[in-house]
């Protein structure tokens, strides 16, 4: 089965720039989504097709994806942005047709 | 408002059957393709099961195949999950999620999910 690996913890001072890899065999050939979840919430889509951004998404949030490492960066970060950040793939584009992956998970905190 | 409402979740015991509900408004139901995700408590997501916008086309992942069967009522805007001989480690809150439209493959609405608990 194809596994995603991320960071558990980030920790990041307000005003200053989180990454948060995401780490699988040839990632950088597929599209690479990222979701947000709040405590006590649903996830919701922050980025799409490794840098697109939803309608509402701040500018903030940017994505890249080359060879094995995907990466969500969130710039100028605030103190709402604390919350689990999981990545995402379609394993199609992996040889792993009709499975649908996520990352492990990185718990954003916000010092 | 595009709105995806989960429930049918409860205790049951283990081997024992349930079947959740996913009720959509918003948007036109029939063209979308729907997923199942699951997320123990404090843990990750788990993608379960996915079904085409008409019904045709379903996937599952491997920890549940056999055990669990997604199905859908385009008349009732309607997505189902029917889990039979549930284990523990089946435990979660359970999501029904659209699929993006199309070839395009993130999850882009998601319901507030339904707590299913597997316990003698």
């Amino acid at each position: 089965s194809y596994v995603l690996t991320q960071p558990p913890s980030v920790s990041v001072a307000p005003g200053q720039t989180a990454k948060i890899s995401c780490e699988g065999k040839n990632i950088g050939s597929t599209s690479v989504h990222w979701y947000q979840q709040r405590p006590g919430q649903a996830p919701m889509l922050v980025v799409y097709d490794d840098s697109g951004r939803p309608s509402g998404i701040p500018e903030r949030f940017s994505g890249s994806n080359s060879g094995n490492t995907a990466t969500l960066t969130i710039s100028r970060v605030e103190g709402g942005d604390e919350a689990d950040y999981y990545c995402q793939v379609w394993g199609g584009g992996l040889g792993h047709p009709g499975v649908y992956v996520f990352g492990t998970g990185t718990k954003v905190t916000v010092l | 408002e595009v709105q995806l409402v989960d429930s049918g979740g409860g205790v049951v015991q283990p081997g024992g059957s349930l079947r959740l509900s996913c009720t959509a408004s918003g948007f036109r139901f029939d063209e979308y393709a729907m997923h199942w995700v699951r997320q123990v408590p404090g843990k990750g997501l788990e993608w379960v099961s996915l079904i085409s916008a008409d019904g045709t086309n379903i996937y599952y992942a491997d920890s549940v195949k056999g055990r669990f069967t997604i199905s859908r009522d385009n008349s009732k805007n309607s997505l189902y999950l029917q889990m039979d001989s549930l284990r523990r480690e089946d435990s979660a809150l359970y999501y029904c999620s659209r699929k993006a439209r199309g070839v395009d493959n993130w999850f882009d609405t998601w319901g507030q999910g339904t707590l299913v608990t597997v316990s003698s």
